[in-house]
């Protein structure tokens, strides 16, 4: 069964310090992951798309790795700001000829706190 | 260049009417999708939408139900509404389609059902 999922579901953090979010997938066909950032009650936002022979990808203090052989990623941010504050997605791409689909995570609730 | 703009932005209906949601997507993208977030559900795909055609169709019941025009705009339509329904419904366009290309998402549009 093709899932992803992400770990912690939520984090709290200082503003000013540094963050890694975990995202384990079971996708097959391989195609993409993205990383997703969402505000409360706004449309995601793109922060980073790598496809399979990519495993870092930087999106300003956004860092997103992929490991294609354990099928994990991981999203680091550094320096965290107050805006950091969102829900984080990680998004696996699927894509086997005509069935072409993104299988979404739940997410990770991030708060950065003054 | 615009992004993708959905209307309205909040709407209240009650139980047993009907929704039209409208999605505009960016310029050139012929892909749109749908999506229905609810708290704790985490992104719901509804259908993908590719040159007037749906391409990807999720597991939602047939009250849900899409178009797309051949100036690519979309519009989502939803009958007989229960209270459940209550939701984000998000929109997304990218230029050929949903796994291949990096999605861009509208701001969404709330619906409350009483």
């Amino acid at each position: 069964k093709n899932q992803v999922e992400q770990s912690p579901q939520s984090l709290i953090i200082l503003e000013g310090k540094n963050c890694t979010l975990q995202c384990n997938y079971t996708v097959s066909p391989f195609s993409n992951l993205r990383w997703y950032k969402q505000d409360t009650g706004r449309g995601p936002v793109s922060l980073t798309i790598m496809t399979f022979s990519e495993n870092t990808k930087s999106n300003g203090r956004y860092t997103a790795t992929l490991d294609a052989d354990t099928k994990q990623s991981s999203l680091h941010i550094t320096a965290s700001q107050l805006s950091d504050s969102a829900s984080y997605i990680c998004v696996v791409g699927s894509n086997a000829g005509n069935n072409r689909k993104l299988i979404w995570g739940l997410g990770t609730s991030l708060a950065v706190n003054p | 260049k615009a992004g993708v703009t959905q209307t309205p932005r909040y709407l209240i209906k009650t139980r047993g009417q009907q929704v039209t949601l409208s999605c505009s997507p960016i310029s050139g993208h012929r892909s749109v999708s749908w999506y229905q977030q609810t708290p704790g559900q985490g992104l719901q795909f509804l259908f993908e939408y590719f040159s007037e055609t749906q391409r990807n169709k999720g597991n939602f019941p047939g009250r849900f139900s899409g178009r797309q025009f051949s100036n690519s705009r979309s519009e989502m339509n939803v009958s007989t509404l229960e209270l459940g329904d209550s939701a984000l419904y998000l929109c997304a366009s990218s230029l050929w389609g949903l796994a291949d290309n990096e999605q861009f998402f509208g701001p969404g549009t709330r619906l409350t059902v009483l």
